[in-house]
């Protein structure tokens, strides 16, 4: 079966610090990823996807950046972090032949 | 362009009650909806699937929705709640396999004991 893995769990980081955060799928090939976020008491913004490896999409202009290095790996990143980037980070994978998405159990970062 | 709307952010019910969570959402044509379970601080579960098949889709944790297209509702029930189904609800649309998954602002449930 497919599992979906996120860390870490929580991050408290810094203003201008930056930041990795790393998502991995286990049990399939091929998955197209993504990347969200939920702002407190907001839903679900979608910030980057990937189709491919190198392959990376963004929706919103911003500090972040992203990289699919392996099939099966997907990671958000920032140079510097900003107030506004404290939220819970959510990767989620779909397979090519499916309509639905599969989340992982998020991380929550706290900047500081 | 899609969209989604959850009418209703927060909805309470009580223990027993029937649960009744709106979704309505806009396509041109007729999309795979879906609807999502979120618990604090976890990331979001599938409940169920709408995929052009059955039009009463039955899903996990005794829910389940009706797709009506004359409506264009995809309306979330459970005959009667239980504490454990305290949760965010968010409904998805999406038009093709090729389009971007749209989801609603979400709907927060409370179930009073």
């Amino acid at each position: 079966s497919q599992t979906i893995h996120q860390w870490p769990a929580t991050l408290v980081q810094p203003v201008g610090s930056p930041l990795s955060l790393e998502c991995t799928v286990e049990g399939t090939s091929n998955p197209n990823l993504y990347w969200y976020r939920q702002a407190a008491g907001r839903g679900l913004q979608l910030l980057f996807y990937s189709v491919g490896i190198g392959q990376i999409s963004s929706e919103v202009p911003q500090n972040l950046s992203a990289s699919r290095p392996q099939d099966r790996q997907f990671i958000l990143s920032s140079k510097k972090l900003l107030l506004s980037d404290s939220g819970f980070y959510l990767c989620a994978w779909e397979g090519t032949s499916s309509y639905e998405q599969y989340f992982g159990p998020g991380t929550r970062l706290t900047v500081t | 362009a899609q969209s989604v709307t959850q009418l209703g952010s927060h909805v309470s019910v009580s223990e027993g009650a029937l649960v009744l969570l709106r979704c309505n959402y806009s396509s041109s044509v007729p999309p795979y909806l879906f609807w999502y379970v979120q618990y604090p601080n976890q990331g979001l579960q599938l409940l169920l699937k709408y995929t052009s098949a059955a039009t009463l889709v039955k899903g996990i944790n005794g829910f389940e929705a009706e797709f009506k297209k004359s409506e264009t509702s995809f309306h979330l029930t459970k005959p009667s709640a239980h504490m454990s189904d305290a949760a965010e609800y968010f409904c998805a649309v999406r038009q093709t396999s090729y389009d971007k998954v749209i989801f609603g602002p979400g709907t927060s449930l409370s179930v009073i004991p």
